[in-house]
């Protein structure tokens, strides 16, 4: 039981480039959430998909897009990347109603030059 | 607006001392309350949460957090912490209605002196 995964663990990219970052869960949970984390800012989510087939935006969603491919997997996309998406994103997965607990994957650190 | 604060960017005790981090936050209503546990290099480890009932939580790893609404505080504490305990912590809170969508205080940074 893998929990939640994500790929890949560390990304160096330049300015303009784009790239899909993975998330795959293997708990049968409904819901999926992608976070971005800042030095001083928390997390902070991005986008969200509270079941199979839905996708909602979170509090920074400008210059990224996701897709939930099926219950398992959660993908975001930096269609083109800039210095100021230079984070570490986490992917989460919940069972769903609120206040459920998040499970949360190890992280991918991202760096645009 | 509505907000997750922890007061303390970072906090150092040494160890076997007894220790509580602050969390408040402003919203109308009582959300769920959480705090989530962060190791160097880690994702996030859930430590305890609040829904409703008794204002006295129990959490893994010995900790406890204490619900309190007429001061909106949702404080984490633990009698006596080891050096492994040195780690950032994170409030967080689901608004009752609003899905399960977590939204975090921007966290304590945790040294232990040995």
């Amino acid at each position: 039981n893998a929990g939640v995964t994500q790929t890949p663990k560390f990304q160096v990219l330049k300015t303009g480039q784009s790239m899909t970052l993975q998330c795959a869960q293997d708990m049968n949970h409904n819901s999926m959430y992608w976070y971005r984390q800042d030095p001083g800012m928390g997390l902070r989510l991005i986008y969200y998909s509270a079941s199979e087939g839905t996708t909602d935006k979170g509090e920074v969603p400008n210059g990224y897009n996701v897709s939930r491919l099926n219950k398992r997997e959660f993908s975001l996309r930096l269609e083109s990347a800039a210095p100021s998406q230079t984070s570490v994103y986490f992917c989460a997965s919940s069972e769903g109603p609120a206040g459920e607990q998040q499970y949360f994957g190890p992280g991918t650190r991202l760096t645009v030059t | 607006a509505q907000s997750v604060t922890q007061p303390d960017i970072h906090i150092t005790v040494s160890e076997g001392a007894s220790l509580e981090l602050r969390c408040n936050y402003s919203y109308g209503a009582t959300p769920y309350l959480f705090w989530y546990v962060q190791s160097p290099g880690q994702g996030l480890q859930l430590l305890l949460k609040y829904f409703s009932g008794d204002t006295l939580v129990q959490g893994i790893k010995g900790f406890e957090a204490e619900f309190k609404r007429s001061q909106s505080s949702f404080n984490l504490r633990k009698p006596s912490v080891h050096w492994s305990d040195a780690a950032e912590y994170f409030c967080a809170v689901v608004l009752t209605g609003g899905g399960n969508k977590l939204t975090f205080g921007t966290g304590t940074q945790l040294k232990v002196e040995l």
